[in-house]
């Protein structure tokens, strides 16, 4: 089941602060964050497993609430360059899912000057 | 960093051809390669998850006498789409992984963009 995303979309002016959201229904191994620019393929951001192991860029941060099920991706002092779709890809904590990214519908973020 | 290449970058053919796209893990072995699809302003949507040496696992609802996946090696996996209609025209993303990395990262190639006339 694919996770769902919140907002659907979001504009900022530089500078400014963005969360996104990223909520499944079922018990999760892993999160993983990626952002998308157009006609490109998705770019690594993070990931976040259970148990509460990071990794990730520097700039970006995040958070993984395993018993909720829910992560969030913390965007601060944006910049024109975090335009793009970001997407979350869970992965689910059984044996089954191992391995296996199901990706979020995707939240657009647009940065103005 | 992992590096995974993808060929073509963009092809265009008639309908009824087939297509092969490659996806190569330049730096490491990937014991598991996975082929998604995109349409626009979509999502990436799972097809198939190949492991070297074994046959791919497909989703639900995706063809697997159409999306032929051979993943013949620890570096290389291949997709043929067969006798394509424009109906496949889409993003093709393949992505990597290994079971040495302990976050069980993705390794994403950059894309093969299809489109059957």
């Amino acid at each position: 089941q694919q996770p769902v995303q919140s907002p659907q979309a979001v504009i900022l002016r530089e500078g400014e602060d963005a969360v996104i959201n990223c909520s499944s229904s079922k018990a999760l191994y892993s999160v993983h964050w990626y952002r998308q620019k157009h006609g490109e393929a998705p770019v690594f951001l993070m990931i976040l497993l259970k148990g509460g192991e990071q990794k990730g860029h520097e700039k970006i941060s995040a958070s993984f609430n395993e018993k909720k099920q829910q992560s969030s991706l913390y965007l601060t002092a944006s910049q024109l360059s975090y335009s793009g779709t970001y997407f979350c890809g869970t992965v689910g904590d059984s044996s089954t899912s191992y391995g296996k990214l199901t990706f979020g519908q995707g939240t657009i973020l647009t940065v103005h000057p | 960093g992992a590096v995974v290449s993808q060929h073509p970058s963009r092809v265009i053919c008639k309908s009824g051809t087939s297509v092969k796209i490659e996806c190569r893990s330049l730096d490491f072995q990937a014991t598991t390669m996975f082929w998604y699809r995109q349409f626009p302003k979509q999502s990436l949507m799972l097809m198939a998850t190949s492991n070297e040496g074994s046959k791919a696992t497909y989703e639900q609802g995706v063809e697997k006498d159409k999306f032929l996946i051979n993943h013949a090696s620890l570096t290389l996996s291949t997709l043929t789409v067969t006798s394509a209609h424009p109906e496949d025209s889409s993003f093709y993303i393949c992505s990597a992984s290994s079971l040495a990395e302990p976050y069980n990262e993705q390794f994403f190639g950059p894309g093969t963009r299809l489109t059957v006339l």
